[in-house]
């Protein structure tokens, strides 16, 4: 039973645009959520992430939202570039500890 | 500050054989996790290591093993390998067992393991 789904295996988004990727969970334990990039031939690299005291962390172009009632995060990306074309993967821990459990991810294309 | 490396990028084994995968964490990190991803699937956890002794496991049989050396470099075995074993294995290492904003999982770049 996967315990953080990300639906949406692929999403295009024109350069310039937002791009909103979407991630839910079922464990009610869960309460560190973390976003990673990984382009191919590469390691997955740490985004951005949230602690479920809050229900939103920004950096940059990158905030993440967070509904804990929903069980619902989503990363949002603005403006949207070519250079972050890669697989973003959602992750989740307890007590904000090791080990994080994945979803299977969802290849963002932007296009120019 | 050097980070996570891992070798080989590459292997190719075939079924039952045994396989080591190497990982040296980054520069100051003392815990190291091993993680599975499947074709099309999300990393899935292994174990993790912290001062040398395993101390969390995952879903996974006991032919997949490991260690963890004084300067925290680790391997990951898999004895017996089976043709699902095929996956990008990736090591991750990271200061203590947080993974807070200021200790992340830093990654390697994962060694592909193809099982005929």
């Amino acid at each position: 039973d996967q315990q953080v789904k990300q639906n949406s295996p692929s999403l295009s988004v024109q350069e310039g645009r937002i791009s909103i990727l979407n991630c839910d969970y079922t464990n009610s334990m869960f309460d560190y959520f973390l976003w990673y990039k990984k382009y191919p031939a590469e390691g997955p690299t740490f985004l951005i992430s949230i602690s479920s005291i809050k229900d939103k962390n920004e950096d940059g172009r990158f905030t993440v939202f967070l509904n804990k009632s929903a069980k619902h995060l989503s990363l949002h990306i603005v403006p949207s570039q070519p250079g972050d074309s890669a697989v973003y993967f959602c992750a989740a821990s307890s007590s904000g500890n090791t080990p994080l459990v994945f979803g299977k991810g969802t290849r963002l294309s932007v296009i120019a | 500050e050097t980070g996570v490396t891992q070798s080989p990028t590459h292997l190719i084994k075939t079924r039952g054989q045994q396989v080591t995968l190497r990982c040296s964490s980054q520069s100051g990190h003392n815990t190291v996790s091993w993680y599975q991803q499947a074709l099309g699937q999300g990393p899935q956890f292994i174990f993790q290591y912290y001062r040398e002794e395993e101390n969390g496991r995952g879903n996974f049989p006991p032919r997949f093993s490991g260690l963890q050396f004084p300067n925290y470099s680790s391997e990951l075995n898999v004895n017996a390998l089976e043709l699902d074993d095929s996956a990008l294995y990736l090591c991750a290492s990271s200061r203590g067992q947080g993974v807070g904003n200021n200790s992340p999982l830093h990654f390697g770049n994962g060694t592909r393991l193809t099982v005929t």
